[in-house]
């Protein structure tokens, strides 16, 4: 079985801080994809990254980056200078490569819901 | 280019009443999957259509089915339907399925379809 965990609930931060969301995940296959997903408002999910289980190399896209440790199963995400548009809800997904029970499936976490006051 | 259509987008039914959400995906994307958002149990995968077949299935009752037509589009319907059912249903549509390995795999939400059953 596999399964993806957001410790934080909900964030609450003040514009231009910088914020980390945690995904802590849980696999017994050896190749997986990792993704984070962003949910605003309207909600229609939005792609933010995808994250192959062989490249541990970190990402950053403007003021997102990426973080992901093998190690620890972890793929931390990294809003710098957070704008108040960045309030949205996120969610860190989990998708193996192999076969099993969870082939082919996308399994999320509960989402964390980030709040950037002006 | 039009992003992924899902109609309708409100629908208000009554227990034990059935339902139809209609998807349409992404022109030239051959992959529908559609999943169930709800505040307790978070985003959860429902089924999984590729070239008009189900190539996966999440944990849902019987009640909940679906289909692809040859044009791709996606329906999915949920029988005798249960105050339980109340959620958002997200449709995402991608170049292939989610079991095939594939560094260009990416999925492509719709606004969704709000369900709400009284």
């Amino acid at each position: 079985a596999q399964k993806v965990t957001q410790a934080q609930t909900e964030i609450s931060v003040v514009e231009k801080e910088d914020v980390t969301l945690d995904c802590v995940y849980e696999t017994r296959d050896t190749t997986y994809y990792l993704f984070w997903y962003k949910q605003p408002p309207s909600g229609e999910l939005v792609f933010l990254i995808r994250r192959n289980s062989f490249d541990e190399q970190n990402e950053i896209s403007g003021r997102y980056s990426w973080n992901f440790q093998k190690s620890t199963s972890s793929f931390n995400f990294t809003i710098t200078a957070s704008q108040v548009v960045d309030s949205a809800v996120y969610f860190c997904a989990l998708k193996p490569n192999a076969g099993g029970t969870s082939y082919g499936k996308l399994t999320f976490g509960q989402g964390t819901i980030l709040t950037v006051h002006p | 280019k039009a992003g992924v259509t899902q109609t309708p987008r409100y629908l208000i039914k009554t227990r034990g009443q059935q339902v139809t959400l209609s998807c349409s995906p992404i022109s030239g994307h051959r992959s529908v999957s559609w999943y169930q958002q709800t505040p307790g149990q978070g985003l959860q995968f429902l089924f999984e259509y590729f070239s008009e077949t189900q190539r996966n299935k999440g944990n849902f009752p019987g009640r909940f089915s679906g289909r692809q037509f040859s044009n791709s589009r996606s329906e999915m319907n949920v029988s005798t339907l249960e105050l339980g059912d109340s959620a958002l249903y997200l449709c995402a549509s991608s170049l292939t399925y989610l079991g095939r390995t594939s560094s260009s795999y990416e999925q492509y939400f719709g606004p969704g379809t709000r369900l709400t059953v009284t």
